[in-house]
């Protein structure tokens, strides 16, 4: 599985769009990004996933670039109940790898 | 949608004891199930891969003594943490896929069993 960096932290004004992004640049072509959060001791939830293609579903978008080497999850008006720390993470397998994630704060 | 349900939500339990922490896909069939560990502050580690009717494949460094896993049917998956000992109090998350989906579906994750040992 690809490895990804992330930002470890940003904040967002409630009401904005909060957008995270994900380096992977060692993806493979068969290997897909998703993304899942977690907020305060729960267990994680999906948000999205993709292969090449942008990604769009109740909960946010998914914008890969071309060369599919980065990501940006984009959350279109950050609510209160969206600070959470969000995974990236790549796999072509059949299990996921965490990474350390990006802690998004949204501020009201 | 899937739903993944972990029970219990938390046990604290004396050391030397043993403890039995139960994960079911509520509505569809997981032919395997993944056990995650996370201590405070960090991320997720995969401890093992839970298989149906077979034997659990664990990470490096995970006793497969200690943690027993198993998945005696397609919607249930258990792990017991056998004479735990207060290192092993942690927050143990499971998940799984739902077997008739394609291979890129998501996984999903249940809430998660806090453990604390005293």
């Amino acid at each position: 599985d690809a490895k990804t960096t992330q930002p470890p932290s940003m904040d967002c004004a409630e009401g904005r769009a909060a957008n995270l992004p994900c380096n992977h640049s060692t993806i493979s072509g068969n290997e897909y990004v998703y993304w899942y959060r977690q907020i305060h001791s729960q267990g994680p939830q999906y948000i999205i996933h993709g292969l090449k293609n942008n990604e769009t579903n109740e909960m946010a978008s998914l914008i890969i670039t071309e060369d599919r080497k980065s990501s940006t999850l984009i959350l279109p008006h950050a609510t209160l109940r969206d600070t959470a720390v969000y995974y990236c993470m790549t796999t072509g397998a059949n299990n996921l790898f965490f990474g350390t994630g990006t802690r998004l704060t949204v501020i009201p | 949608g899937a739903v993944v349900s972990q029970h219990p939500s938390r046990v604290i339990c004396k050391s030397g004891t043993s403890v039995k922490i139960e994960c079911r896909s509520l509505d569809f069939q997981a032919t395997t199930m993944f056990w995650y560990r996370q201590f405070p502050k960090q991320s997720l580690m995969l401890m093992a891969t839970s298989n149906e009717g077979s034997k659990a494949t664990y990470e490096q460094g995970v006793e497969k003594d200690k943690f027993l896993i198993n998945h005696a049917s397609l919607t249930l998956s258990t792990l017991t943490v056998t004479s735990a000992h207060p290192e092993d109090s942690s927050f143990y998350i499971c998940s799984a896929r739902d077997g008739g989906s394609s291979y890129n579906s998501p996984l999903h994750f249940g809430n998660g069993t806090r453990l604390t040992v005293t």
